[in-house]
């Protein structure tokens, strides 16, 4: 089966501005997930989706992040606008409703704010 | 709030060791134990875990889950270069959401 779909995989942009990464899980997969992972540290949560509805959103900062699901399958997540402390690897990740608890992680977008 | 620690956060060994990596959690609900071996970018999965004692095995690596004591352990033999990568720990709670520990940065030497 083909993997986690995630562009670009690499984005350099300056304070203020905004970005957008793009997600396509794994086919079939109902569950969907953004995570943040800071260098040298592990991977947060931002947002879980399960289809197009959202189902944990509590640690995404609202202010500057957003994250759509509009027809259960790809996804966007936006920062708008962007500071230093944003720099990091955005992962998307996926599971089935077979497996809920093993993730399959895209190789992430690097982005760095300078 | 669901924690994850992970010890040590840096390890290096030569090629042959046999390592031992720690995972500790505290998470309502638990539902699963997870290890993923990152080498580059995209976390790549090795177990799950859902059941006490129970050893789960793949060629040179081993993971066991004490949910008595909120512990697991990843135990890599024959260390080669290649196994030089971060591991992570993470935990499944409500929702299935994973919480990730630090992970430890293992470097097999040749």
């Amino acid at each position: 089966e083909a993997g986690v779909a995630q562009s670009p995989r690499y984005k350099i942009i300056e304070k203020r501005q905004s970005v957008a990464f793009w997600c396509n899980p794994i086919s079939g997969h109902a569950t969907l997930y953004w995570y943040q992972q800071i260098l040298g540290q592990g991977p947060k949560l931002l947002i879980q989706f399960q289809n197009n509805g959202v189902v944990d959103d509590s640690q995404l900062p609202k202010d500057r992040f957003s994250a759509e699901r509009l027809k259960g399958v790809d996804s966007t997540l936006k920062i708008q606008p962007a500071k230093l402390e944003d720099s990091a690897v955005y992962l998307c990740a996926s599971s089935s409703s077979r497996d809920v608890g093993r993730y399959t992680f895209g190789s992430g977008t690097r982005l760095t704010v300078v | 709030e669901d924690k994850v620690v992970q010890s040590p956060l840096s390890l290096v060994v030569h090629e042959g060791d046999t390592v031992t990596l720690n995972c500790s959690y505290e998470v309502t609900n638990f539902r699963s134990l997870l290890w993923y071996k990152q080498e580059k970018k995209a976390p790549t999965f090795l177990f799950m875990l859902t059941s006490s004692g129970i050893e789960k095995k793949s060629g040179r690596l081993s993971s066991i889950l004490d949910k008595k004591e909120l512990f697991s352990i990843l135990n890599i033999t024959a260390t080669q270069t290649g196994d030089s990568a971060i591991y992570l720990c993470a935990v499944g709670g409500s929702n299935y959401k994973l919480t990730f520990g630090k992970g430890t940065l293992l470097t097999v030497n040749p």
